[in-house]
């Protein structure tokens, strides 16, 4: 069992709509993360949070917003996405930033229309 | 700047058979380096990690690696592969600041025949 939890597993979504992802871990972990996977490639690393706060924005487009309510949660809210947005969306979180492994979560597999 | 190696995009090895998958690092310090593990559909798993001491680890599933300072290489092993672990698998060597970011190889991408 996956000790980080991403919902929801599929999202389909029109270019004008808005969505949300979420990600939850309860292992009391301070640095979570957001990647971004295409099919065959290594996780793309978007967002980094450290205690809360955003600590790397991998120069994303604005149309990826992330958020981090509280050490437990880590949302990526979605808007006017563009086709070659389509990808395997992973959260991850680790003890602190920097050289912990990261524990992933299964991932949303989104597609945009 | 760190960066990772895995040279073998693609391996096939029939069921039973020992496995290495190789992987190489540049870094300016002492490494902290990580095997993950990734299934069709699913996140990806840690198989096990290196972070000081003793330079040969084991991780789950029966995976080993080796971390060899003058080769700048840190190997994984397993005697004797079973179908299941028919994977994509990645290494990656964690940031030298706690401000850094991890650094994932391209991965490969492991066959095994029955």
């Amino acid at each position: 069992d996956t000790e980080v939890t991403q919902t929801p597993k599929h999202l389909v979504m029109g270019m004008t709509n808005k969505k949300s992802l979420k990600c939850e871990q309860h292992m009391g972990h301070r640095a979570m993360y957001w990647y971004k996977q295409k099919a065959k490639k290594p996780p793309e690393l978007m967002f980094v949070y450290s205690y809360e706060k955003l600590s790397i924005n991998e120069s994303v487009p604005s149309r990826f917003s992330p958020e981090c309510p509280n050490s437990s949660l880590l949302n990526l809210h979605l808007h006017a996405l563009q086709p070659e947005d389509s990808a395997l969306y992973l959260c991850a979180s680790s003890r602190w930033v920097g050289n912990q492994p990261q524990h992933f979560g299964d991932g949303t597999r989104l597609s945009i229309l | 700047a760190q960066s990772v190696t895995q040279p073998d995009i693609h391996i096939t090895v029939s069921e039973g058979a020992s496995l290495e998958l190789r992987c190489n690092y540049s870094y300016g310090a002492t490494p902290y380096l990580f095997w993950y593990v990734q299934s069709p559909g699913q996140g990806l798993q840690l198989l096990l990690k290196y972070f000081s001491g003793d330079t040969l680890v084991q991780g789950i599933k029966g995976f080993e690696a080796e971390f060899k300072r003058s080769q700048s290489s840190f190997n994984l092993r397993k005697p004797s592969v079973h179908w299941s672990d028919a994977a994509e698998y990645f290494c990656a060597v964690g940031a030298q600041t706690n401000a850094g970011k991890s650094t994932f190889g391209d991965g490969t991408t492991l066959t095994v025949k029955p």
